[in-house]
């Protein structure tokens, strides 16, 4: 079973960047999409985008397309997260997840505890 | 964007009750519609890809279905740990887009 473990919780200033981390154990990070996903507080989920780690392919939603940048590292099995000219917009919980293939369709079946980030001076 | 609505917003309900919660989208997305679910402590579980099919390990009690724009996931009798966030997904296109989301809450 594949398991997730983001990093923690982060307190950051505005204007800043923040780089988060998603370990994946159970399997290889590269038999899967790497995805993140925003979710504000009391409110609903956000999809940022997903990391192919087999060829570092990506694809972005447009409003983050400038301030997100995703990446992998398939010798530590890890996805990262890094958000850049943070506001207090940006205060959420983020969550990474897999998606896997299911009779030819994805879904994202595995999620990670998510990672709490503050943005606040 | 495709854009997701959900409804209602807030369901109180009853154990043991069937109920029912609807996602249209803004554009026919050929059935690729995933539901989620929400605990109150964050975890997220899938419950339905593709409109109606079981994820593994998810209750008979769940079913989905749908066409086109107009989707719904039935709970066919209501257990006390169905109370939580139920969330549509569409994967037709990029950006996958949610649906704002359901609370189910005991009545």
């Amino acid at each position: 079973e594949v398991q997730l473990q983001q990093s923690g919780a982060e307190l950051v200033r505005p204007g800043t960047s923040v780089k988060l981390s998603c370990k994946v154990s159970g399997d290889t990070i590269t038999a899967y999409y790497m995805h993140f996903v925003k979710q504000r507080p009391g409110q609903g989920l956000e999809w940022i985008g997903r990391i192919d780690p087999e060829d570092d392919s990506t694809q972005y939603a447009e409003k983050f397309k400038k301030r997100a940048t995703l990446t992998a590292d398939t010798s530590s099995n890890t996805a990262y997260l890094k958000l850049s000219s943070l506001t207090s917009e940006d205060t959420a919980i983020y969550f990474c997840t897999t998606s896997s293939y299911y009779n030819g369709y994805p879904v994202m079946d595995a999620w990670g505890q998510g990672a709490s980030v503050t943005v606040s001076s | 964007d495709i854009q997701m609505t959900q409804s209602p917003s807030s369901l109180p309900a009853s154990l043991g009750e069937r109920v029912t919660i609807s996602c249209r989208s803004s554009q026919g997305i050929s059935n690729n519609l995933n539901w989620y679910q929400q605990k109150p402590d964050g975890t997220i579980k899938p419950l339905i890809y593709y409109t109606s099919n079981l994820q593994s390990g998810v209750p008979s009690r769940f079913s989905g279905s749908g066409s086109g724009t107009y989707y719904s996931l039935t709970i066919s009798s209501l257990e006390p740990k169905d109370f939580a966030m139920y969330y549509c997904q569409q994967d037709a296109s990029f950006p996958w887009t949610f649906g704002g989301g359901t609370k189910l809450e005991l009545k």
